[in-house]
């Protein structure tokens, strides 16, 4: 069976440091990643979703940026955090979109608060 | 933009009555649907999928889709306080991502 970790769970950062979060999937291979963020009280966001080894697509301009070194795994970086990047960030998988199903499996999830 | 809107709530039922929970979406070309539960502190659960017109029923569960409205709806039935959680819209577009939905709060009351 399929399963996706992600890590760090929790973690406090001050502005300005930088980020990485890590995510990986077993079980599956070529599988879809994607990262969204949760804000307190708010939906998903999209932030960055990858179709393959070094594939990588942005969906909002900020100071984050994705990687895919190996083709089950997912990093979640930043140089230098804002405030602004606080919240819930979710890893997900999804089988390669030429199936019927498109549902999407998530990681346990990272809580960043930035101080 | 692509929209999956829903109810923020909190919807309060007491329990064993028929919790209704719904969603529009702005995208035609939108071809699946999902419905997530999410508990406090959690990361999403899938609890149902839909992909044609009609109604699905699994379990105490049944989503029913509407696409010529543009509508999707999960109905629980015989609710418990087990139910109570963040319930999250999601459907598809651009055939490679999920649109969610900002979730609705369901309070099951003993």
């Amino acid at each position: 069976s399929q399963t996706i970790h992600q890590w760090p769970a929790t973690l406090v950062q001050p502005v300005g440091s930088p980020l990485s979060l890590e995510c990986t999937v077993e079980g599956t291979s070529n599988p879809n990643l994607y990262w969204y963020r949760q804000a307190a009280g708010r939906g998903l966001q999209l932030l960055f979703y990858s179709v393959g080894i070094g594939q990588i697509s942005s969906e909002v301009p900020q100071n984050l940026s994705a990687s895919r070194p190996q083709d089950r795994q997912f990093i979640l970086s930043s140089k230098k955090l804002l405030l602004s990047d606080s919240g819930f960030y979710l890893c997900a998988w999804g089988r390669p979109w030429d199936s019927d199903t498109g549902e999407l499996f998530f990681g346990e999830g990272s809580r960043l608060t930035v101080l | 933009q692509k929209e999956v809107e829903q109810n923020s709530g909190p919807l309060s039922v007491p329990e064993g009555a028929i919790a209704s929970l719904n969603c529009t979406y702005s995208d035609r070309g939108s071809q699946s649907f999902f419905w997530y539960r999410q508990y406090s502190g959690k990361s999403p659960e899938l609890i149902m999928s839909i992909y044609s017109n009609g109604d699905k029923e699994d379990g105490r569960f049944t989503a029913q889709l509407n696409k010529a409205s543009q509508y999707v709806s999960l109905l629980i039935r015989d609710s418990q306080p087990s139910d109570s959680a963040t319930y999250l819209c999601a459907g598809t577009y651009n055939t490679d991502k999920l649109i969610f939905g900002t979730g609705t709060r369901l309070q099951v009351f003993p």
